[in-house]
């Protein structure tokens, strides 16, 4: 079926070590992928996204990274501090040409907790 | 600039009630979102709305939900005859183009909670 499913759902890392949440889709037709980071009692707040055209693309201590021949999304955050700890999910795109609605699919979410 | 404001932040409701949740999107936004999310679930779409139009509302429960988003004012999601089921947190997002790919903004979300 078309899904986003993450592979954990709590990630444990220490204060300063790099985290890698992992994401698995199952729409090859999936055009782009966003991650989002909630935080308790808020809203998802984007912080980097990808095209299917494209397999890296970095931000500010954040990295994502598309592997779309096994259909597998990762976001990688580099030092990561105490702010970092939410929720994290991916969420996905598919592509419906000119009547893409903006529709996204999201996956159950991965509890990044960061020890100080 | 405000971003996508959503009221009420908490709504209690009764079984049978009905709830309304509001969604002023951002400044230059006439494309809004509505999503579900259940506790320890990702979000679920409900419906995307341009104004005066449901554009898709594929994701919306057959019976007791609504949305409507007025040529002047919030965009509403309105449930009827509310049950426990209804419990959730419900975010609207708002975009200034049709796609998801256009700078989709998420409010701080509704949630309802059914007694």
């Amino acid at each position: 079926g078309e899904s986003v499913g993450l592979h954990l759902p709590t990630l444990s890392v220490q204060e300063g070590d790099n985290s890698i949440i992992n994401c698995a889709y199952s729409n090859s037709a999936s055009d782009y992928f966003i991650w989002y980071k909630q935080e308790s009692g808020k809203g998802p707040q984007f912080i980097i996204d990808i095209r299917s055209n494209m397999d890296k693309r970095q931000g500010q201590r954040v990295t994502v990274l598309l592997n779309k021949t096994v259909k597998h999304l990762s976001l990688q955050i580099a030092a990561t501090q105490p702010g970092d700890s939410a929720v994290y999910f991916c969420a996905e795109n598919l592509d419906h040409g000119s009547s893409n609605t903006g529709k996204l699919i999201f996956g159950q979410g991965t509890t990044l907790q960061v020890k100080p | 600039n405000a971003g996508v404001m959503q009221n009420p932040r908490h709504l209690v409701r009764r079984r049978g009630q009905e709830a309304r949740l509001r969604c002023s999107p951002m400044k230059g936004h006439s494309h809004v979102y509505w999503y579900r999310q259940l506790p320890e679930e990702g979000l679920k779409f409900m419906v995307y709305l341009q104004k005066e139009n449901i554009i898709d509302e594929s994701g919306m429960p057959k019976e007791r939900f609504s949305a409507e988003f007025p040529k002047e004012g919030p965009s509403i999601l309105r449930i009827q005859q509310v049950v426990r089921g209804d419990s959730a947190a419900y975010f609207c997002a708002s975009s200034p183009e049709a796609g998801g790919n256009y700078g989709y903004t998420f409010g701080s979300g509704t949630r309802l909670t059914v007694v």
